[in-house]
């Protein structure tokens, strides 16, 4: 079974656009990881928050992280082409051994 | 850096055969961690290994099993294997539970 649930399961918008998924979880973290996935390639590491950080940036990139709520978002703004893929937010429980937990992804499509 | 390497990238093999993938943690990483993403889902946690000893495990069979070298690269086995095994199977490294690095998979399809 998977404890994140990414929201939307898909999303589609035009090049230049924002983009911002949400990533909702149900245990205590030590940190929320995000990463990209291209056609079924290898996971691509974009950034890691820990629980006791609210926001970081890289980039592009804009990760939130609200431990009350058990949820995280994604913002990529600026879209390119380039940033079509799928997103998956990971989480490492804070009990037990570093064991990443994903969702189901979000299918993001840039339209040029 | 060579960042995480795995081998092989394509693999096509019959039920109730044997498989074994390998995996080279990103250097500087001791740990590494195995994953099975089945088309259109997200990974899902096989076990991981430190220091040569498999620390956790996720909810797979025992025909699923490892091993850890002392160079930190690691090779996953699966016995028996089933229609149902056929995946993306995707090895992790990480050290001092920091950032998790993913190879680029291998995708074993049982026929």
């Amino acid at each position: 079974s998977q404890q994140g649930e990414e929201d939307p399961q898909a999303l589609s918008i035009q090049e230049g656009e924002n983009a911002t998924m949400n990533c909702s979880y149900k245990t205590s973290i030590n940190n929320l990881q995000w990463y990209r996935q291209n056609s079924g390639r290898g996971l691509v590491h974009l950034i890691l928050i820990r629980s006791n950080e609210r926001e970081k940036h890289s980039g592009r990139l804009r990760v939130t992280l609200d431990t009350s709520k058990k949820s995280s978002s994604l913002l990529i703004t600026a879209s390119r082409a380039a940033d079509t893929a799928s997103y998956f937010c990971a989480t490492d429980a804070l009990e037990g051994a570093q064991k990443l937990v994903f969702g189901q992804g979000t299918r993001l499509t840039i339209n040029p | 850096d060579a960042g995480v390497t795995q081998s092989p990238t394509h693999l096509i093999k019959t039920r109730g055969q044997q498989v074994t993938l390998r995996c080279s943690p990103k250097s500087g990483h001791d740990t590494v961690s195995w994953y099975q993403q089945a088309l259109g889902q997200g990974p899902q946690f096989i076990f991981q290994y430190y220091e040569e000893e498999e620390r956790q495990r996720g909810n797979f069979p025992d025909r699923f099993s490892g091993h850890q070298f002392p160079n930190y690269s690691s090779e996953l086995n699966v016995n028996a294997l089933l229609l149902g095994d056929s995946a993306l199977y995707l090895c992790a490294s990480s050290s001092h539970r920091t950032e998790a690095f993913f190879g680029q998979g291998t995708r074993l399809t049982v026929v």
